[in-house]
């Protein structure tokens, strides 16, 4: 099963135009991950937030943590087509990454 | 440096039969973990590798084994394949310098189960 769920499955925007994704998890975590993944292929660690962070930026990207909604969100600022893929939130249960879970990711599609 | 690499690309099986999917982690890592992605979804964990002990396994069947190796290299085995066995198959690393927080993935072996 999986434990985060993204919102919206699919999101297309324009070149320079900002991109928001949602997560949402039902149990407790120590951290909450967002990784990228193009074409299918191998995912690329983006950014980690811990249970006791509310906000973390990282280049472009702005994450935010609400433990008390079990919820968070990824803002890509600019965006650039290249940006195209699709973007996942993990879990981590234990803060030993021993046993990640996934959500069924947001697909970004930027329009040059 | 070399990054998580995977072989073999891809793969095709009948159903019944037994494949071995292959995983070199990245240089300095030494725990190995195993992930399932079916066509549209987020990956699933499979298990993880560490010592060459399974330490933590995720909802999949007996079907599913592994292997660490003293060089932290990884196999996962799939015995009696299924047409639901079909996806792409992740091997991520992780390193005891972040924790093992963070995990660096392979490009994955897709197999296809006809």
């Amino acid at each position: 099963s999986q434990q985060g769920e993204e919102d919206p499955q699919a999101l297309s925007i324009q070149e320079g135009e900002n991109a928001t994704m949602n997560c949402s998890y039902k149990t407790s975590i120590n951290n909450l991950q967002w990784y990228r993944q193009n074409s299918g292929r191998g995912l690329v660690h983006l950014i980690l937030i811990r249970s006791n962070e509310r906000e973390k930026h990282s280049g472009r990207l702005r994450v935010t943590l609400d433990t008390s909604k079990k919820s968070s969100s990824l803002l890509i600022t600019a965006s650039r087509a290249a940006d195209t893929a699709s973007y996942f939130c993990a879990t981590d249960r234990n803060n030993a990454g021993n046993m990640l879970t996934f959500g069924g990711g947001t697909r970004l599609m930027v329009k040059p | 440096d070399a990054g998580v690499t995977q072989s073999p690309t891809h793969l095709i099986k009948t159903r019944g039969q037994q494949v071995t999917l292959r995983c070199s982690p990245k240089s300095g890592h030494d725990t190995v973990s195993w992930y399932q992605q079916a066509l549209g979804q987020g990956p699933q964990f499979i298990f993880q590798y560490y010592e060459e002990e399974e330490r933590q396994r995720g909802n999949f069947p007996d079907r599913f084994s592994g292997h660490q190796f003293p060089n932290y290299s990884s196999e996962l085995n799939v015995n009696a394949l299924l047409l639901g066995d079909s996806a792409l198959y992740l091997c991520a690393s992780s390193s005891p310098w972040d924790g093992y927080e963070k995990l660096f993935f392979g490009s994955g072996t897709q197999l296809s189960v006809l």
